[in-house]
């Protein structure tokens, strides 16, 4: 398998502006978090999902990000519109929980928001 | 609501030294794992070393090992024989075990630097 796959690497956009980032996980995972990280705040969870339904999206900073898991092997996160304070690393991670539970992450997309 | 806290930002250690990274945690459950991830510069996130909550015996791999310690909640890293590879933030992290609807939160971080 070739992991947690998150496009794309990095995004510039400007203010105002929709952004949608995806994540591809582990075949056969029934877990899949979003995190976001930054310097001040460190890795913050946004949401996860168990067997594709939302269970947690209490740390969703706002009305602005939304994300949906259409299918086990596709997520996206989306924020619009986009400000300059979410310029940050958003990580996807997956996980089949059970014995030897372990999350995988993916790459991260680097968010930069001018 | 589940918190882990790394109380120390940054620590630094000579090479083929030890040094232990500190983590405690704020949780009413009785079943869950505890992780140590390492961050190195290229960003990807790597799996140190993972303790079940219900095994009395400290977790060990290669270098790394951990002291955990369930009534006082604190789970800490030992990295012996340090190598400048072993450069990286860490980070401590907790999930519990609640049938679907497992929850994987970190700690802030701390930074360690092996100084040759």
């Amino acid at each position: 398998d070739a992991g947690v796959i998150q496009s794309p690497r990095h995004e510039v956009t400007e203010m105002g502006q929709e952004v949608t980032l995806r994540c591809k996980p582990i075949s056969g995972h029934n877990s899949l978090f979003w995190y976001r990280q930054t310097m001040m705040r460190g890795l913050e969870l946004l949401i996860y999902f168990n067997n594709n339904v939302p269970i947690d999206d209490s740390g969703m900073p706002e009305d602005r990000f939304s994300a949906k898991m259409p299918n086990a092997s596709f997520s996206t996160l989306k924020i619009q519109p986009s400000e300059p304070r979410d310029s940050a690393v958003y990580f996807c991670a997956s996980t089949l929980t059970g014995l030897n539970t372990e999350a995988f992450f993916g790459q991260g997309t680097r968010l930069t928001v001018v | 609501a589940q918190t882990v806290t790394q109380s120390q930002p940054e620590m630094s250690v000579q090479e083929a030294e030890t040094v232990t990274l500190s983590c405690t945690y704020d949780t009413s459950e009785s079943n869950y794992y505890l992780f140590w991830y390492k961050q190195p510069p290229s960003r990807q996130m790597i799996l140190v070393i993972r303790q079940e909550a219900y095994k009395q015996q400290n977790a060990t791999e290669n270098r790394f090992s951990v002291n955990f310690q369930k009534a006082a909640k604190s789970f800490s890293l030992k990295i012996s024989d340090s190598q400048l590879g072993d450069t990286a933030m860490y980070f401590c992290a907790f999930m519990k075990l609640q049938g679907g609807s497992e929850k994987l939160v970190f700690g802030k971080g701390t930074k360690l630097t092996v100084n040759p």
